[in-house]
């Protein structure tokens, strides 16, 4: 059973362009998380995702960054028109629900940003 | 590669009951450390972090001491509450940021 899968591994964009950032969860995996990693700090949560729904966005920056986790396909984190501060890693996670209950996120490599 | 172990749970633990959750890593360098709390129904938080050896970390009456000569990063807090059950993660940010696989805490009050 392969693990969570981020790709790119390593991202390189200018200052103004786009960011686009996929995430294929476990298999058997409904829900979709993104963590935020800047410099120096620790993880930050940023959006919760089931297949087709925003379950909890309340970590998202307001402006420029949007989620999906469309019925087909990876989750997508997008960062529009990127600026200097969206330099960071930037995980994904997975998990199943169990009985109603949300069982162990199991999290991918992480992408790393980095805006010049 | 860089790696963390954390003790398997569940824990089960009575209110008030003293708390340890143990945690090992192995890495090349000196990576920072950190704990992260999952609450039931809610992504990471951060609880606590260490950047250097012998740095303790604190938070919200979790402590864990950054210990190089043990490879160790044991969480522990005086009385636990029913609040503080959760999934803890112990994590380090070597060349990659590593996870534990996580320890299920349930206080029981």
């Amino acid at each position: 059973n392969a693990g969570v899968m981020q790709n790119p591994r390593h991202l390189v964009r200018r200052r103004g362009q786009e960011a686009r950032l996929r995430c294929s969860p476990m298999k058997g995996h409904s829900h979709v998380y993104w963590y935020r990693q800047l410099p120096e700090e620790g993880l930050k949560f940023m959006v919760y995702l089931q297949k087709e729904n925003i379950i909890d966005e309340s970590g998202m920056p307001k402006e420029r960054f949007s989620a999906e986790f469309p019925k087909e396909g990876p989750s997508i984190l997008r960062i529009q028109q990127v600026v200097r501060g969206d330099s960071a890693a930037y995980f994904c996670a997975s998990s199943r629900v169990s009985g109603g209950l949300q069982e162990t996120q199991y999290f991918g490599p992480g992408t790393r940003l980095l805006v010049l | 590669g860089n790696s963390v172990t954390q003790m398997e749970g569940p824990v089960t633990l009575s209110e008030e009951a003293f708390l340890t959750i143990n945690c090992t890593y192995t890495a090349t360098g000196y990576p920072s450390l950190f704990w992260y709390v999952q609450y039931p129904g809610e992504g990471l938080q951060l609880l606590l972090k260490a950047t250097k050896a012998d740095d303790k970390g604190s938070n919200k009456g979790f402590e864990a001491t950054y210990r190089k000569e043990t490879t160790s990063f044991h969480l522990e807090k005086g009385s636990v509450q029913v609040s503080d059950s959760a999934v803890y993660f112990c994590a380090l940010d070597g060349q990659n940021f590593v996870f534990g696989p996580g320890t299920r805490l349930s206080v029981l009050p």
